[in-house]
């Protein structure tokens, strides 16, 4: 059965304090691996998107890496604003407009 | 520009009850989605639609129905509303049809069904 995993489930980082994001998925024939952040009572807004293994895209302090069985996305040096839920979906080929969307990891970063 | 407008925010319904949430965008996306989100699980597709007049299910299609008459709504019905069906729902919509991941969210409606 295709599924994401995310982990860990919760992360507080202290203001500056760098770290990392776990997306790991099992899926047939990986056509795309999407990453998303969600601020609390508003929708996912979109962030990078991976192909490939070996490719990496990045966005302010914000880098996502891929390898044939899973994401991470750094957090370089981050500020308080960065604090949001951020998931992680894969679609497969054989999806069509499915989307398979992680549960998601909560970020919390202190000033 | 709005972008994905969702109505109405909050709602709450009796067990048996019917609802229709309305889903509006105005960037002339061909497609257009229905997620549910729920604690600890990730988004989970409904319905979507990929062009004006067409439907297609989801991952939890069952006790939903959609509609699509013209391009710019996409609308949800819940014919007669179970307790399971409390969940914060997301329309979101797309030029591409996903190939480039890039789906626009609404800012959700949270439905409470009693």
């Amino acid at each position: 059965e295709d599924q994401v995993t995310q982990s860990p489930e919760a992360l507080r980082l202290q203001e500056g304090e760098s770290s990392s994001l776990n997306c790991s998925y099992t899926v047939s024939g990986l056509r795309g691996l999407f990453w998303y952040r969600q601020d609390p009572g508003k929708g996912p807004e979109f962030l990078f998107t991976l192909y490939s293994a070996g490719e990496e895209k990045e966005k302010e302090r914000l880098k996502a890496t891929l390898t044939k069985k899973e994401s991470f996305l750094h957090i370089t040096a981050p500020k308080p604003e960065d604090s949001a839920t951020y998931l992680c979906a894969v679609q497969a080929r054989n999806y069509g407009q499915n989307f398979v969307f992680g549960p998601g990891t909560r970020l919390s970063v202190l000033p | 520009n709005a972008g994905v407008t969702q109505t109405p925010k909050f709602r709450v319904l009796k067990t048996g009850q019917s609802m229709t949430l309305l889903c509006a965008q105005d960037m002339n996306h061909e497609y257009m989605y229905w997620y549910r989100q729920d604690p600890g699980m990730g988004l989970r597709l409904i319905h979507y639609s990929v062009g004006e007049g067409t439907t297609a299910k989801g991952e939890v299609p069952d006790g939903y129905n959609v509609s699509r008459l013209k391009k710019q709504n996409f609308l949800l019905g819940l014919e007669s509303a179970a307790p399971s069906q409390t969940s914060v729902y997301f329309c979101a919509s797309s030029y591409l049809g996903g190939n480039t991941g890039e789906l626009f969210f609404g800012e959700g409606s949270r439905l409470t069904v009693l």
